[in-house]
């Protein structure tokens, strides 16, 4: 099975500021996908971005994808205290995740 | 948008007793489920797949017969612990996804809690 692995573990900072979190994967894949857990919840589906794809937007929300290095960032612009939550990625076999990014936004 | 139900969001119950969580896909057909497990400030760690009308495929070091996975039709997944000990406590998550390239909706998660 595939697994995504995202660094850095845990991410601090301010409100106002801009997150980024990375994953790097196995195996080749047709899409990946963001998701974001809050304490003691669901996973929350956030964005999914193919194969073909370098690139994406979704509100505050911007992802790559860089197949040759089996990486993906995703970028969350202007942070807000409601951000803070737990950040996963996936592969479309899509069935592993890596331990996740801890983000604290600071008010 | 696709949603998971699921079923009920935390449970005590006493060691030696079984316990079922039902997972339900409200507005698609899901002919699989995925269960998952996670403890505090871990990642999910994926049990089994559950399969509509067929056995439930399991992952490496998981016991079939403690964790029994009834997928009877195409909105409702089921995981029963069985004979649960504390060690069993535990958050489990049930997801599906409504269609190929299209992300896993997950339900909002079961806090088991055995003593």
């Amino acid at each position: 099975s595939q697994q995504g692995e995202e660094d850095p573990q845990a991410l601090s900072i301010q409100e106002g500021e801009n997150a980024t979190m990375n994953c790097s994967y196995k195996t080749s894949i047709n899409n990946l996908q963001w998701y974001r857990q809050n304490s003691g919840r669901g996973l929350v589906h956030l964005i999914l971005i193919r194969s073909n794809e370098r690139e994406k937007h979704s509100g505050r929300l911007r992802v790559t994808l860089d197949t040759s290095k089996k990486s993906s960032s995703l970028l969350i612009t202007a942070s807000r205290a409601a951000d803070t939550a737990s950040y996963f990625c996936a592969t479309d076999g899509g069935l592993t995740f890596g331990s996740g990014t801890q983000l604290t936004v600071l008010p | 948008g696709a949603v998971v139900s699921q079923h009920p969001s935390w449970v005590i119950c006493k060691s030696g007793t079984s316990v079922k969580i039902e997972c339900r896909s409200l507005d698609f057909q899901a002919t699989t489920m995925f269960w998952y497990r996670q403890f505090p400030k871990q990642s999910l760690m994926l049990m089994a797949t559950s399969n509509e009308g067929s056995k439930a495929t399991y992952e490496q070091g998981v016991e079939k017969d403690k964790f029994l996975i009834n997928h009877a039709s195409l909105t409702l997944s089921t995981l029963t612990v069985t004979s649960a000990h504390p060690e069993d406590s535990s958050f489990y998550i049930c997801s599906a996804r409504p269609f190929t390239d299209y992300g896993y909706t997950f339900g909002s998660g079961t806090r088991l809690t055995v003593v």
